[in-house]
């Protein structure tokens, strides 16, 4: 079965810092990753995603991830926060070697940017 | 870019009555759509997959027969809250999968805005 693993619940950076969100996952076959962000009473938007090709990979609003396959992880990375960055974070895998090719998502790391 | 839509986005109901949900894709067909719960401060919990023309397939612990699904278009899924209790009351998101020629990898989940359902 396939999991993801977000260690933060909530992350606190101030505007203009660097900041990273921590996504790890577990999955049988081949990583299929997603960053995904949700505004309040919002569904969500994506961000970015990993299917292959370069491990760095760059997405919506300035925001990049990195997958590591050692690590097993896929870490959400921005140069300089922004306040309106300020949302709910989700990572999500999805395995197509199973099947319905289902995301699974993370548990959501809340990102609060201030001055 | 593709545009899943949800309708309402708010509904309040008494308990015991039904409520229905649309799911409409927009711009592109879908012939899987997928239906999450939220509850507050969660993630997101996978519901069921929506099938276009046949059955949904519930993930463990879904009651079929109170969330009814039905998916009778390509750009259509309908989920149908039964007799619905306060604990029923949650953020009910849609996503639909749009196939692209690259092959099921690159395949992409398009999510719609959500619909808030509070049961009295």
């Amino acid at each position: 079965a396939q999991s993801v693993a977000q260690p933060e619940d909530q992350v606190n950076v101030a505007e203009g810092n660097p900041l990273t969100v921590k996504c790890t996952y577990s999955v049988s076959g081949n990583p299929y990753l997603f960053w995904y962000v949700q505004y309040p009473n919002r569904g969500l938007q994506f961000l970015l995603k990993y299917i292959t090709g370069d491990n760095l990979v760059k997405g919506s609003y300035g925001f990049e991830a990195e997958f590591n396959k050692s690590q097993t992880s896929f870490h959400l990375k921005k140069p300089s926060a922004l306040v309106s960055d300020s949302a709910l974070y989700f990572c999500a895998v999805r395995d197509v070697g199973g099947t319905a090719s289902k995301l699974t998502f993370g548990t959501g790391t809340r990102l609060q940017v201030t001055l | 870019g593709a545009v899943v839509s949800q309708h309402p986005s708010r509904v309040i109901c008494k308990s015991g009555t039904s409520v229905k949900i649309e799911c409409r894709s927009l711009d592109f067909q879908a012939t899987t759509m997928f239906w999450y719960r939220q509850f507050p401060k969660q993630s997101l919990m996978l519901m069921a997959t929506s099938n276009e023309g046949s059955k949904a397939t519930y993930e463990q612990g879904v009651e079929k027969d109170k969330f009814l699904i039905n998916h009778a278009s390509l750009t259509l899924s309908t989920l149908t809250v039964t007799s619905a209790h306060p604990e029923d009351s949650s953020f009910y998101i849609c996503s639909a999968m749009r196939v692209t020629s690259g092959g099921a990898r690159y395949n992409e989940q398009f999510f719609g805005p959500g619909t808030r359902l509070t049961v009295l």
